[in-house]
């Protein structure tokens, strides 16, 4: 099974909807982490959390949510969508190990808003 | 301004051509430099971290290395299967979390 699962891995909406991405990881790793991946932009942090109760804005979070429901959740919300949050959403997870964090990735999700 | 460019963008190489994909950053105090491999349609998987210049690491057919302004991506003898994006990304001053990634080069290898 895999480590870090996402669902759905493809979804579709209408402008305006709210849309709920889910992660779970089975790293028991304490940090994750929300990034979106655009062609020629590379991968860019929406949001992070070191624990439950910590967490954190990343470099683009106007427009989402998150929610860390447990350790081994999180989950991303887009309480209004518009066409140019589409793209492909991607949940990791680190640990510490050598003292500076490694990030492992979900497979993500490809989210299309019309 | 802090950031990781990649070079080229795309690398079209023939079965067993070793090349070289090239990763320069800008960032200050420099903390880890991650490489990761990403198939169409899949997350990133990773392959790397480097954490001072001079600093090498292998894998199979893959060796990275380290400088104090660039990273490589070495691949020696690629095969079909080696056809990938392979993206670079730095971790650099008091945020070891943070990463900041480059745009990635889409390497095709053909028989």
């Amino acid at each position: 099974d895999a480590d870090v699962t996402q669902t759905p891995r493809n979804r579709i909406t209408k402008t305006g909807k709210r849309i709920m991405l889910e992660c779970s990881q089975t790293k028991g790793h304490d940090r994750m982490y929300w990034y979106r991946q655009d062609p020629g932009l590379g991968l860019r942090l929406i949001y992070y959390s070191f624990d439950v109760k910590d967490i954190n804005k990343g470099e683009i979070s106007d427009g989402y949510s998150v929610s860390r429901q447990a350790q081994a959740k999180f989950s991303l919300s887009l309480e209004s969508a518009i066409p140019n949050q589409t793209a492909l959403y991607f949940c990791a997870t680190s640990d510490t190990t050598g003292g500076t964090d490694t990030q492992y990735f979900g497979p993500g999700t490809r989210l299309t808003v019309l | 301004e802090d950031q990781v460019t990649q070079s080229p963008e795309a690398l079209r190489l023939q079965e067993g051509e070793s090349s070289s994909l090239n990763c320069s950053y800008t960032v200050s105090g420099l903390r880890g430099l991650f490489w990761y491999r990403q198939d169409p349609g899949k997350g990133p998987e990773f392959l790397f971290t480097l954490y001072s210049a001079g600093e090498e690491k292998e894998k199979e057919r893959l060796k990275a290395t380290l400088t104090k302004k660039e990273s490589f991506l070495h691949i020696t003898a690629p095969k079909p299967e080696d056809s990938a994006t392979y993206l670079c990304a730095a971790t650099y001053g008091g945020a070891t979390n943070k990463l900041i990634f480059g745009t990635g080069t889409l390497l095709a290898v053909q028989p």
